[in-house]
């Protein structure tokens, strides 16, 4: 079966660094995906890590190490409105078709205290 | 440009009974996924369609969940008779279709379903 495990909670303060971890155990990867999830909202994405390495867009860094079967998504001077679920989600499919369905990891509930 | 949107928002029924929820996508988007997640468990994948076919339904519980996309655009999620264990949050997914490289997928808020 397809593994994909995080932290079910964490908590941090405002203009702190926090860094959720995911680890994943699956047959057949082709891109980790990280989504960000305010409660009753839509998830909606963060970053899509498919090489090894760093990418970051502004406050948030999210790095991936294939070898390792590893992704951790990097939240920067936290703010208040950064409380929310982070989801890890992995494609496992043919990166050739049309569309792939994502395999999730439990979330990663993040409170930030002032 | 308008997101994707879900209907109901919220539904609560009582076991035995029929909900259809419903999907619409963003504009232009043929691929369109459902999925769910039921308390304290993760998200999980139901199907995928691709324009008005079942590209994927391999995560559909069982043949009281029928969906269909009749024309492409939007998409509908029957479930009948509803059971108890089909409690949880329903999403809904739609990306574009690219060949080669991933686009990431847009979800809706979800729809609420309780079943008493």
């Amino acid at each position: 079966g397809q593994n994909i495990d995080q932290p079910t909670e964490m908590t941090a303060t405002e203009g702190a660094i926090v860094q959720i971890n995911c680890t994943y155990q699956t047959s057949g990867f082709n891109g980790l995906f990280w989504y960000q999830q305010h409660a009753g909202e839509a998830p909606t994405f963060l970053s899509y890590n498919v090489l090894d390495g760093l990418e970051e867009k502004g406050r948030f860094s999210s790095f991936l190490s294939r070898s390792k079967g590893y992704s951790y998504l990097l939240l920067k001077e936290l703010q208040m409105k950064d409380s929310a679920s982070y989801l890890c989600a992995v494609i496992l499919g043919n990166i050739k078709a049309a569309g792939n369905k994502l395999t999730f990891g439990g979330g990663t509930r993040v409170l930030v205290k002032p | 440009e308008a997101g994707v949107t879900q209907f109901p928002s919220h539904s609560v029924i009582e076991k035995g009974q029929t909900v259809t929820l419903r999907c619409d996508p963003i504009s232009g988007h043929d691929n369109l996924y459902w999925y769910r997640r039921v308390m304290g468990k993760e998200i999980k994948f139901l199907l995928h369609f691709v324009k008005e076919s079942k590209q994927d339904e391999s995560g559909m519980p069982n043949n009281r969940f029928l969906a269909e996309r009749t024309g492409g655009t939007y998409s509908t999620l029957k479930v009948q008779p509803a059971e108890l264990e089909d409690s949880g949050v329903y999403f809904c997914a739609s990306s574009p279709i690219r060949r080669g490289g991933q686009d990431e997928q847009f979800f809706g808020p979800g729809t609420r379903l309780t079943v008493l």
